[in-house]
């Protein structure tokens, strides 16, 4: 089976913090992602990867880095974390080959800016 | 663009009742189609998927079928039991843009009494 590891369950960081959240897959799959989750909005993609040092914008990249030095390792990176960053951060991975193949998900980061 | 389109929740219902969650999707080309479900407190995890029109997935009791003629991929299980109460998610995937992004929708969530 394939395991998505997110670092952190919940997390609590101050305004201003640049705060990391880090995602490992062991299933040596070419794609990951960073999606929020908010009630009301489903999930929105902030960012992808298909490659190592590859990196696509989603559609709410505002706010946010990403990082992938390794296969298995994606970063979500927020620079300066505001209030309005407060979300279900989760992170995904799938193979490279076709549309057909489906996302892998961890158990999500609960992130909480004060 | 590409969207995927839910009944709204939350969808009650009592054990052993039929269960019927709607999903219809606009997409440019073929998309391939996916059923998450969430529990409280965790990620997403694949329930079912269907590749190609006509095909059916299924899964503990679930079914979807894809209908090309309607758009459309619900969701229906015959014997609802309290365990299967979550937030269900339509998702497609459409590799013919060249990129493997995945659209979700907003989610439907399910409670089952006893």
């Amino acid at each position: 089976d394939v395991k998505v590891t997110q670092s952190s369950r919940y997390l609590v960081k101050r305004t201003g913090e640049k705060v990391f959240l880090e995602c490992v897959q062991d299933m040596d799959h070419e794609n990951m992602f960073w999606y929020r989750q908010d009630p009301g909005l489903g999930l929105r993609l902030i960012y992808f990867s298909y490659d190592v040092k590859m990196k696509e914008k989603g559609d709410i990249p505002e706010g946010y880095s990403v990082s992938r030095e390794k296969k298995e390792r994606f970063s979500l990176i927020l620079e300066s974390a505001s209030t309005n960053q407060t979300s279900m951060y989760l992170c995904a991975s799938s193979l490279l080959q076709g549309g057909n193949q489906p996302q892998h998900f961890g158990d999500g980061t609960r992130l909480s800016i004060l | 663009g590409d969207s995927v389109t839910q009944m709204e929740g939350p969808v009650t219902l009592s054990e052993e009742a039929f269960l019927t969650i709607n999903c219809t999707y606009t997409a440019t080309g073929y998309p391939s189609l996916f059923w998450y479900v969430q529990y409280p407190g965790e990620g997403l995890q694949l329930l079912l998927k269907a590749t190609k029109a006509d095909d059916k997935g299924s899964n503990k009791g679930f079914e979807a079928t894809y209908r090309k003629e309607t758009t459309s991929f619900h969701l229906e299980k015959g014997s609802v039991q309290v365990s299967d109460s979550a937030v269900y998610f339509c998702a497609l995937s459409d590799s013919t843009s060249g990129t493997y992004k995945y659209i979700f929708g907003t989610g439907t969530r399910l409670k089952v009494l006893a």
